[in-house]
């Protein structure tokens, strides 16, 4: 039973425009969330994180949105660029057990 | 400050050898935790160590285990190995508040 899924497993987007990867998730008891990007061959790269008693974070381009009622969160790149073009992961935990669910991943492509 | 730092980068073993894979953390962190990658089911948690207690553990058969040194240093060791068990090993570090950063990954092939 996947309890995090990225239902898109790849995602086109032009330079400079938004992206936007989705992550959705089963347990509601999860309360940390983390996003990262991977490229080939290299261990996944942090970006950001929220927890559930917020609704957004922002740090740079990149913005996470969570919306608990619907058990789904989202990713946006602001703008694109083509250094953004990698595997992108969220991952779910319950808070202090540094457990982590991941997604399957949704490849982005940037084009230039 | 240095990221976590995995060795060894690459292994190559047979079935039925047991191999042992080595994680630095970042300086301060105390939690380690362990993921195996493979491309058919994503990243999956090994199991997570604390102050040399393992705190969590995945559903992997007990072939896979692991330990943490004082120094919060962590090896992971798989016996009997499987040709399944090819994949791409990744140590994280963590911080108090949860959140997670990986090292390079040791990418083992069994053959």
């Amino acid at each position: 039973d996947q309890q995090v899924k990225q239902n898109s497993p790849s995602l086109s987007v032009q330079e400079g425009r938004i992206s936007i990867l989705n992550c959705d998730y089963t347990n509601s008891m999860f309360d940390y969330f983390l996003w990262y990007k991977k490229y080939p061959a290299e261990g996944p790269t942090f970006l950001i994180s929220i927890s559930s008693i917020k609704d957004k974070n922002e740090d740079g381009r990149f913005t996470v949105f969570l919306n608990k009622s619907a058990k789904h969160l989202s990713l946006h790149i602001v703008p694109s660029q083509p250094g953004d073009s990698a595997v992108y992961f969220c991952a779910a935990s319950f808070s202090g057990t540094y457990k982590y669910i991941f997604g399957t991943g949704t490849r982005l492509k940037v084009l230039a | 400050k240095a990221g976590v730092t995995q060795t060894p980068r690459y292994l190559i073993k047979t079935r039925g050898q047991q191999v042992t894979l080595s994680c630095s953390p970042i300086s301060g962190h105390r939690s380690v935790s362990w993921y195996q990658q493979t491309p058919g089911q994503g990243l999956q948690f090994l199991f997570e160590y604390f102050s040399e207690t393992q705190r969590n553990k995945g559903n992997f058969p007990g072939r896979f285990s692991g330990r943490q040194f004082s120094n919060s240093r962590s090896e992971m060791n798989v016996s009997t190995l499987e040709l399944g068990d090819s994949a791409l090993y990744l140590c994280a570090s963590s911080l108090p508040s949860g959140e997670m950063f990986f090292g390079p990954g040791t990418r083992l092939t069994v053959l």
